[in-house]
Protein backbone atom coordinates (compact mmCIF):
# COMPACT_ATOMS: atom_id res chain seq x y z
CA UNK A 1 0.00 0.00 0.00
CA UNK A 2 1.02 3.55 -0.10
CA UNK A 3 3.51 4.71 2.24
CA UNK A 4 3.94 7.88 4.45
CA UNK A 5 3.76 11.10 2.02
CA UNK A 6 5.31 14.53 2.37
CA UNK A 7 4.53 17.69 0.48
CA UNK A 8 6.16 19.72 -0.51
CA UNK A 9 9.49 18.04 -1.60
CA UNK A 10 11.34 21.21 -1.26
CA UNK A 11 10.39 24.33 0.04
CA UNK A 12 12.42 27.91 -0.21
CA UNK A 13 12.00 30.86 1.78
CA UNK A 14 12.77 34.18 3.04
CA UNK A 15 13.49 34.78 6.28
CA UNK A 16 10.41 35.78 8.86
CA UNK A 17 8.37 34.00 6.47
CA UNK A 18 5.23 31.34 7.82
CA UNK A 19 5.58 27.89 6.06
CA UNK A 20 3.73 24.92 6.44
CA UNK A 21 4.63 21.31 5.99
CA UNK A 22 2.61 18.47 5.54
CA UNK A 23 2.65 14.63 6.60
CA UNK A 24 -0.06 11.93 4.54
CA UNK A 25 0.82 9.00 7.43
CA UNK A 26 -0.37 5.51 6.40
CA UNK A 27 -3.65 4.27 6.24
CA UNK A 28 -4.76 3.35 9.38
CA UNK A 29 -1.59 4.35 11.26
CA UNK A 30 -2.63 6.38 14.66
CA UNK A 31 0.53 7.67 15.83
CA UNK A 32 2.20 10.63 14.01
CA UNK A 33 6.11 11.77 14.26
CA UNK A 34 7.71 14.53 13.16
CA UNK A 35 11.18 14.67 12.93
CA UNK A 36 13.90 17.69 12.43
CA UNK A 37 17.24 16.05 10.09
CA UNK A 38 20.11 19.07 9.83
CA UNK A 39 22.72 18.44 7.83
CA UNK A 40 25.68 15.83 8.65
CA UNK A 41 23.17 14.94 11.95
CA UNK A 42 20.27 11.96 12.56
CA UNK A 43 16.78 12.77 12.58
CA UNK A 44 15.61 14.71 16.10
CA UNK A 45 12.45 14.43 17.35
CA UNK A 46 10.04 17.00 17.31
CA UNK A 47 6.56 16.27 17.95
CA UNK A 48 4.59 12.96 18.33
CA UNK A 49 0.72 12.87 17.76
CA UNK A 50 -1.75 9.91 19.17
CA UNK A 51 -5.14 10.24 17.15
CA UNK A 52 -5.50 13.92 16.87
CA UNK A 53 -4.09 14.83 20.09
CA UNK A 54 -0.08 16.07 20.57
CA UNK A 55 0.57 13.06 23.12
CA UNK A 56 4.75 14.62 23.40
CA UNK A 57 5.61 18.02 21.86
CA UNK A 58 8.77 18.00 24.01
CA UNK A 59 11.33 18.16 20.81
CA UNK A 60 9.36 21.34 19.13
CA UNK A 61 12.56 23.62 19.52
CA UNK A 62 10.20 27.11 20.76
CA UNK A 63 7.15 28.49 20.34
CA UNK A 64 7.29 29.28 16.30
CA UNK A 65 7.06 26.15 15.82
CA UNK A 66 3.48 24.45 15.79
CA UNK A 67 1.68 21.38 14.93
CA UNK A 68 -1.49 20.14 14.46
CA UNK A 69 -3.43 16.50 13.44
CA UNK A 70 -7.35 17.75 13.16
CA UNK A 71 -8.94 14.90 11.85
CA UNK A 72 -6.28 12.72 12.97
CA UNK A 73 -4.92 11.39 10.03
CA UNK A 74 -2.98 14.38 7.91
CA UNK A 75 -0.72 16.57 9.94
CA UNK A 76 0.75 19.92 9.38
CA UNK A 77 3.57 21.43 10.85
CA UNK A 78 3.74 24.88 10.86
CA UNK A 79 6.71 27.57 10.99
CA UNK A 80 6.42 31.21 11.66
CA UNK A 81 8.83 33.95 11.37
CA UNK A 82 11.65 31.39 9.86
CA UNK A 83 15.03 31.39 10.96
CA UNK A 84 17.99 30.32 8.83
CA UNK A 85 18.68 27.84 11.48
CA UNK A 86 15.64 26.28 10.58
CA UNK A 87 16.79 25.27 7.27
CA UNK A 88 16.69 21.23 7.52
CA UNK A 89 15.26 18.49 6.26
CA UNK A 90 11.36 17.82 7.90
CA UNK A 91 10.74 14.33 8.17
CA UNK A 92 7.56 12.37 9.11
CA UNK A 93 6.80 9.18 10.16
CA UNK A 94 3.73 6.89 10.93
CA UNK A 95 3.26 3.23 12.96
CA UNK A 96 0.40 1.40 14.18
CA UNK A 97 0.84 1.20 17.55
CA UNK A 98 -1.70 -2.09 17.86
CA UNK A 99 1.12 -3.60 15.61
CA UNK A 100 4.87 -3.10 16.83
CA UNK A 101 5.60 0.75 17.33
CA UNK A 102 7.73 0.44 14.30
CA UNK A 103 8.14 4.04 12.61
CA UNK A 104 7.70 4.11 9.08
CA UNK A 105 9.39 7.08 7.25
CA UNK A 106 8.44 9.49 4.53
CA UNK A 107 10.82 11.24 2.01
CA UNK A 108 10.68 14.55 4.07
CA UNK A 109 10.38 18.28 3.05
CA UNK A 110 13.56 19.73 2.68
CA UNK A 111 13.41 23.42 3.78
CA UNK A 112 15.70 26.43 3.47
CA UNK A 113 15.61 29.60 4.62
CA UNK A 114 17.24 32.36 3.07
CA UNK B 1 18.12 10.06 28.89
CA UNK B 2 18.15 8.12 25.71
CA UNK B 3 21.01 8.43 23.90
CA UNK B 4 22.89 6.59 20.42
CA UNK B 5 26.75 6.67 19.71
CA UNK B 6 27.79 5.81 16.63
CA UNK B 7 31.77 6.01 16.57
CA UNK B 8 32.31 5.89 13.11
CA UNK B 9 31.63 9.31 10.66
CA UNK B 10 32.84 7.32 7.50
CA UNK B 11 33.75 3.64 6.74
CA UNK B 12 35.02 2.51 3.48
CA UNK B 13 34.60 -1.54 2.17
CA UNK B 14 35.40 -2.99 -0.89
CA UNK B 15 32.60 -4.65 -2.44
CA UNK B 16 31.54 -8.36 -1.30
CA UNK B 17 33.74 -7.96 1.97
CA UNK B 18 32.40 -8.04 5.31
CA UNK B 19 30.45 -4.91 7.08
CA UNK B 20 29.87 -4.42 10.76
CA UNK B 21 28.57 -0.93 11.67
CA UNK B 22 28.90 -0.20 15.64
CA UNK B 23 26.02 1.09 17.87
CA UNK B 24 26.38 2.06 21.18
CA UNK B 25 23.24 3.29 23.47
CA UNK B 26 21.92 4.57 26.52
CA UNK B 27 18.39 3.52 28.36
CA UNK B 28 17.28 2.86 31.21
CA UNK B 29 14.84 -0.23 30.53
CA UNK B 30 14.99 -2.98 27.95
CA UNK B 31 15.08 -0.71 24.92
CA UNK B 32 13.41 -1.14 21.21
CA UNK B 33 16.08 -0.75 19.11
CA UNK B 34 16.64 -0.13 15.28
CA UNK B 35 18.70 0.11 12.45
CA UNK B 36 17.58 2.88 9.35
CA UNK B 37 19.27 3.41 5.85
CA UNK B 38 19.00 6.61 4.15
CA UNK B 39 20.01 6.72 0.28
CA UNK B 40 20.97 10.55 -0.73
CA UNK B 41 17.40 12.77 -0.92
CA UNK B 42 15.40 9.16 0.26
CA UNK B 43 13.89 8.97 3.47
CA UNK B 44 14.48 6.87 6.06
CA UNK B 45 14.18 2.96 4.83
CA UNK B 46 13.78 0.22 8.37
CA UNK B 47 16.30 -2.38 7.96
CA UNK B 48 15.50 -4.18 10.90
CA UNK B 49 14.31 -4.21 14.81
CA UNK B 50 15.03 -5.45 18.01
CA UNK B 51 12.03 -5.65 20.27
CA UNK B 52 12.29 -8.56 22.80
CA UNK B 53 13.63 -12.80 22.05
CA UNK B 54 16.37 -13.92 20.15
CA UNK B 55 19.00 -11.16 20.20
CA UNK B 56 20.45 -12.32 16.53
CA UNK B 57 18.04 -9.95 14.46
CA UNK B 58 17.68 -10.88 10.91
CA UNK B 59 16.50 -7.95 8.32
CA UNK B 60 16.34 -7.12 4.61
CA UNK B 61 19.28 -6.64 1.80
CA UNK B 62 20.81 -9.17 3.74
CA UNK B 63 21.66 -7.21 6.86
CA UNK B 64 21.44 -8.82 10.69
CA UNK B 65 22.31 -7.14 13.78
CA UNK B 66 22.80 -8.53 17.67
CA UNK B 67 21.90 -7.14 20.10
CA UNK B 68 24.60 -7.47 23.28
CA UNK B 69 23.18 -5.94 26.77
CA UNK B 70 26.02 -6.25 28.54
CA UNK B 71 27.98 -3.89 26.07
CA UNK B 72 24.87 -1.94 25.44
CA UNK B 73 25.60 -2.65 21.94
CA UNK B 74 23.23 -3.25 18.56
CA UNK B 75 26.01 -3.48 16.09
CA UNK B 76 25.05 -3.92 11.97
CA UNK B 77 26.70 -6.33 10.14
CA UNK B 78 26.64 -7.78 6.44
CA UNK B 79 28.74 -10.77 5.59
CA UNK B 80 29.35 -9.26 1.68
CA UNK B 81 28.61 -5.76 0.60
CA UNK B 82 27.11 -4.33 -2.82
CA UNK B 83 27.84 -1.63 -4.17
CA UNK B 84 24.20 -0.25 -3.88
CA UNK B 85 24.79 -0.94 0.09
CA UNK B 86 26.29 3.01 -0.10
CA UNK B 87 24.15 4.82 1.96
CA UNK B 88 24.01 6.76 5.19
CA UNK B 89 23.18 4.20 8.19
CA UNK B 90 21.15 5.56 11.44
CA UNK B 91 20.95 3.43 14.59
CA UNK B 92 17.86 4.30 17.18
CA UNK B 93 16.78 3.45 20.15
CA UNK B 94 13.52 4.11 21.48
CA UNK B 95 10.09 2.74 23.30
CA UNK B 96 7.13 1.55 22.14
CA UNK B 97 5.08 3.64 20.47
CA UNK B 98 7.20 6.55 21.15
CA UNK B 99 9.54 8.98 20.05
CA UNK B 100 13.20 7.34 18.44
CA UNK B 101 16.18 9.20 19.33
CA UNK B 102 18.68 8.75 16.71
CA UNK B 103 22.68 8.12 16.18
CA UNK B 104 24.19 11.04 14.13
CA UNK B 105 25.08 7.85 11.46
CA UNK B 106 27.57 6.10 9.96
CA UNK B 107 28.49 7.02 5.93
CA UNK B 108 29.21 4.06 3.92
CA UNK B 109 31.46 4.22 0.65
CA UNK B 110 32.10 0.84 -1.33
CA UNK B 111 34.89 0.51 -3.14
CA UNK B 112 34.82 -1.71 -6.12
Amino acid sequence: GAGVSQTPSNKVTEKGKYVELRCDPISGHTALYWYRQSLGQGPEFLIYFQGTGAADDSGLPNDRFFAVRPEGSVSTLKIQRTERGDSAVYLCASSELAESGTQYFGPGTRLLVL
Amino acid sequence: AQSVTQPDIHITVSEGASLELRCNYSYGATPYLFWYVQSPGQGLQLLLKYFSGDTLVQGIKGFEAEFKRSQSSFNLRKPSVHWSDAAEYFCAVGAYGNKLVFGAGTILRVKS
